[in-house]
């Protein structure tokens, strides 16, 4: 199975504030990476797919980059309902695998 | 409105079955693979099950291999996943997904549901 990593698991920002969260797969995978938010007691939602596309619906505020095993998530300037946990997802190959999450706290 | 609804999670004894389901809406079923993706309290997300748009394929992880059974009836738009011999580490919230498109390789999950919880404990 693929492995996600991400980087860090968590951290604290303010309000405004550019932050960016890693994601490194532990083979290739072109450029089939999915980003996700999750809010306590909420379904994840789908923001980036296949690395740097924004899903409908999505503020412009966020962004992905990269391709192969390295790739980012940005979020441009912060706002207090960003605070959630954000998973990378590999839908390169059977199985599905998911980063193990960052908690990002504002 | 494109919808998901789960139900059918509750408490049950390791070794017992259960059978949970989600209620498709708003869109042609048969156009979009379905997966199961669950996640244990307080820990992160791992897909469980998958099958095709047109219900001829499907595809498991190897957690869950040869105890857990995904279907679909396309008469009433509901998704199935049919779980026996049960263990402790199957504790957790089920979500149903569908994927992006029909193939059983499909893994991009832009619609969800919000999960019903299943408890293995005696």
């Amino acid at each position: 199975d693929i492995q996600m990593t991400q980087s860090p698991s968590s951290l604290s920002a303010s309000v405004g504030q550019r932050v960016t969260i890693a994601c490194r797969a532990s083979q290739g995978i072109a450029s089939f990476l999915n980003w996700y938010q999750q809010k306590p007691g909420e379904a994840p939602k789908l923001l980036i797919f296949e690395a740097i596309d924004l899903q409908t619906g999505v503020p412009t505020r966020f962004s992905g980059r990269g391709s192969g095993t390295d790739f980012t998530l940005t979020i441009s300037s912060l706002q207090p309902e960003d605070s959630a946990t954000y998973y990378c997802q590999q839908s390169n190959k059977t199985p599905p695998t998911f980063g193990q999450g960052t908690k990002l706290e504002i | 409105e494109m919808q998901l609804l789960e139900s059918g999670g509750g408490l049950v004894q390791p070794g017992g079955s259960l059978r949970v389901s989600c209620a498709a809406s708003g869109f042609k079923f048969t156009d979009y693979a379905m997966s199961w993706v669950r996640q244990a309290p307080g820990k992160g997300l791992e897909w469980v099950s998958g099958l095709s748009g047109g219900g001829g394929a499907t595809n498991y992880a190897d957690s869950v291999k040869g105890r857990f059974t995904i279907s679909k009836d396309t008469s009433n738009d509901t998704l199935y996943l049919e779980m026996k011999s049960l263990r402790d580490e199957d504790t957790a919230i089920y979500f149903c997904a569908r994927a992006s498109c029909s193939s059983v390789f499909c893994y991009r999950f832009a619609l969800w549901g919000r999960g019903t919880l299943v408890t293995v404990s005696s």
